[in-house]
């Protein structure tokens, strides 16, 4: 299995800041790399595909980058609705295995 | 509106037999990978498997082959994960979703089905 490491485990911030989480692969996954966030108690829901893609209805303030083995996910003003666990994904191989979570709660 | 709606909350003991489902609607059933994802209590996301029901091709985590089984009736646009006999670290909330068109992501998800053995 292609494993996925991702940086910081968990993080607290503060409304209106920027907030970036890193994911690295354990080979190279071309752009399969997908972000979701879930808040407590719901499905995850996805926000970024393919790297960088936005998915439809998810806020501009969400942004991926990356290729390769290592990805970004960047919130460039975090709002109260984004205090929640974020996961990467690779879908690259199956099993589509997830990063570990990166949890972001309030400062 | 594309919906996956899963199965209740189950409450089973140790060995006990079990099988969950998901039912999409809103768009072709038979063209999409289903799969399901374990979410063990406080820990993170595990693809357990996924299948094509149109063709019922299925593939499985290795770590998870032989544990579980997935299935799909097309007729009624309805995907299952079974277990034939239960154990405690089976314990989790379960979640389908589709794998979308866009990087094989996972696009839409259920609402989870929480299952719990204990004796």
């Amino acid at each position: 299995d292609i494993q996925m490491t991702q940086s910081p485990s968990s993080l607290s911030a503060s409304v209106g800041d920027r907030v970036t989480i890193t994911c690295r692969a354990s080979q190279t996954i071309n752009n399969y790399l997908n972000w979701y966030r879930q808040k407590p108690g719901k499905a995850p829901k996805l926000l970024i595909y393919a790297a960088s893609s936005l998915q439809s209805g998810v806020p501009s303030r969400f942004s991926g980058s990356g290729s390769g083995t290592d990805f970004t996910l960047t919130i460039s003003s975090l709002q109260p609705e984004d205090f929640a666990t974020y996961y990467c994904q690779q879908s690259y191989s199956t099993p589509g295995t997830f990063g570990q979570g990166t949890k972001v709660d309030i400062k | 509106e594309v919906q996956l709606v899963q199965s209740g909350a189950e409450v089973k003991k140790p060995g006990e037999s079990l099988k969950i489902s998901c039912k999409g609607s809103g768009y072709s059933f038979t063209s999409y990978w289903i799969g399901w994802v374990r979410q063990m209590p406080g820990k993170g996301l595990e693809w357990m498997g996924i299948i094509f029901p149109g063709d019922s091709d299925t593939r499985y985590s290795p770590s998870l082959q032989g544990q579980v089984t997935i299935s799909a009736d097309k007729s009624i646009s309805t995907a299952y994960l079974q277990w034939r006999s239960l154990t405690a670290s089976d314990t989790a909330m379960y979640y389908c979703a589709r794998r979308g068109d866009s990087s094989s992501s996972a696009d839409y998800w259920g609402q989870g089905t929480l299952v719990t053995v204990s004796s």
